[in-house]
């Protein structure tokens, strides 16, 4: 069953642009993740945010948490070409270690 | 750094036969994955592992088994390979402390 819908499916930005994705989601959640993954190649983890936070940062990526909306977003700030890949948000509702991902949202930056 | 590896990147099957899949970490991890990934459908879990000889069915089970012999080892079983579980097939692994997954650079299987 699929617990996360990003939103856009697919983003084409120029480089030092902003790259904005959303993420929605169904039942409670004890943390949301997001996940990079270039293509034909595993996926990377990117940042974790708990369901008491509201707002995270790592370098060029912000993540929000609306636990009322049911929803979070991934900002990613002065984009680079480096930064295609698909990207997916992943929650744990608690249920054994388990993640539930999302269909991804394809991510690309030109020159 | 955790290092996740998959027996194979690439992989051709045919009908009816028995496909394994094996995925060792090396991080001491005691949560083991297997997703399979299709376009427009993300990651679908097939089964997962929360300790060696313990296994536990995902969403999408049907047509699959696992082993967990060792912490380290986790093996996909195909029993008899369709051209329908032509897929991505991901594995990945994650400490108790918190479930943050490391994954495997993932095969490509084809089963003709």
């Amino acid at each position: 069953s699929q617990q996360g819908e990003e939103d856009p499916q697919a983003l084409s930005i120029q480089e030092g642009e902003n790259a904005t994705m959303n993420c929605s989601y169904k039942t409670s959640i004890n943390n949301l993740q997001w996940y990079r993954q270039n293509s034909g190649r595993g996926l990377v983890h990117l940042i974790l945010i708990r369901s008491n936070e509201r707002e995270k940062h790592s370098g060029r990526l912000r993540v929000t948490l609306d636990t009322s909306k049911k929803s979070s977003s991934l900002l990613i700030t002065a984009s680079r070409a480096a930064d295609t890949a698909s990207y997916f948000c992943a929650t744990d509702s608690g249920t054994a270690s388990k993640l539930t991902f999302g269909t991804g949202t394809r991510l690309q930056v030109t020159l | 750094d955790v290092k996740v590896t998959q027996s194979s990147r690439y992989l051709v099957k045919r009908t009816g036969e028995k496909v394994f899949l094996e995925c060792v970490q090396d991080m001491d991890h005691e949560n083991m994955f297997w997703y399979r990934q299709d376009p427009g459908l993300g990651l679908r879990l097939i089964y997962f592992s929360y300790d060696v000889k313990m296994k536990e069915k995902g969403d999408i089970p049907e047509g699959y088994s696992v082993s967990r012999e060792k912490k380290e080892r986790f093996s996909l079983i195909l029993e008899s390979a369709s051209t329908n579980q032509t897929s991505m097939y991901l594995c990945a692994s994650s400490p108790n402390q918190n479930n943050e997954q490391f994954f495997g650079p993932g095969t490509r299987l084809t089963v003709l």
